[in-house]
């Protein structure tokens, strides 16, 4: 099965910064999407985004199906983006594979 | 619009007792069914999922078991818990979108297990 990981494993930023975070798969995959895990554990779909460049506010991500990889921008952190953000795809299934995910603090 | 519910939210069972999870979807009808298991401070682990009545598939040896009985309904099994069964399930459901695009993923609120 693919394998996903995800970059980087923890990252603290001040209130304001602008971050990358990155998703690399090890087989093609032909869905992909971002969530974002709140401190309740609630999974909250950010992104579905198979290809191409998708913006929702301060958010956006990018995906690079040939390349194997996605990106997920957040602009000028906000402290409720702090959490753990994961990616996940398939390849040519129906199961969905997780990345290892990205701790994200956002200090004040 | 669909909506995923998850039962119980919380609970705390014995080493050796059963366990039963339940899941249900509204609003849509064969949907894709999903169980997965997060240990404290890890990833998901994919434990089984359906594309229909009946069929599970199983990613994970264990000690747990899925079943499908009803087309929007998905339950999670054990005849007897081990200490290692402790963690956050999480019941998901997708739609069919067409050849290799099992459709967006949706979770439900999740089920905090603890053994002891």
């Amino acid at each position: 099965g693919i394998q996903v990981e995800q970059s980087p494993p923890d990252l603290i930023l001040q209130e304001g910064a602008n971050s990358t975070l990155r998703c690399n798969f090890s087989d093609s995959v032909n869905n992909l999407q971002w969530f974002h895990q709140n401190p309740w554990g609630q999974l909250i779909n950010l992104f579905y985004i198979p290809s191409g460049t998708k913006q929702n506010g301060r958010l956006s991500a990018t995906t690079v199906a040939t390349e194997r990889y996605s990106l997920l921008y957040i602009s000028s952190s906000q402290t409720t983006d702090s959490g753990v953000y994961f990616c996940a795809g398939t390849s040519g299934t129906y199961k969905y594979i997780f990345g290892t995910g990205t701790r994200l603090k956002v200090l004040a | 619009s669909q909506t995923i519910h998850q039962w119980p939210a919380t609970l705390v069972q014995p080493v050796g007792s059963p366990l039963s999870l339940e899941c249900t979807v509204e609003g849509t009808s064969n949907p894709n069914l999903y169980w997965y298991r997060q240990a404290a401070g890890r990833g998901l682990q994919l434990l089984f999922y359906s594309v229909g009545i009946g069929q599970i598939s199983s990613e994970v040896p264990q000690n747990l078991s899925a079943s499908r009985p009803q087309d929007r309904q998905f339950i999670l099994s054990s005849k007897k818990l081990l200490l290692s069964d402790s963690g956050f399930y999480l019941c998901a459901w997708s739609v069919y979108s067409g050849r290799r695009h099992p459709g967006e993923l949706f979770f439900g609120e999740g089920s905090r297990l603890t053994v002891l």
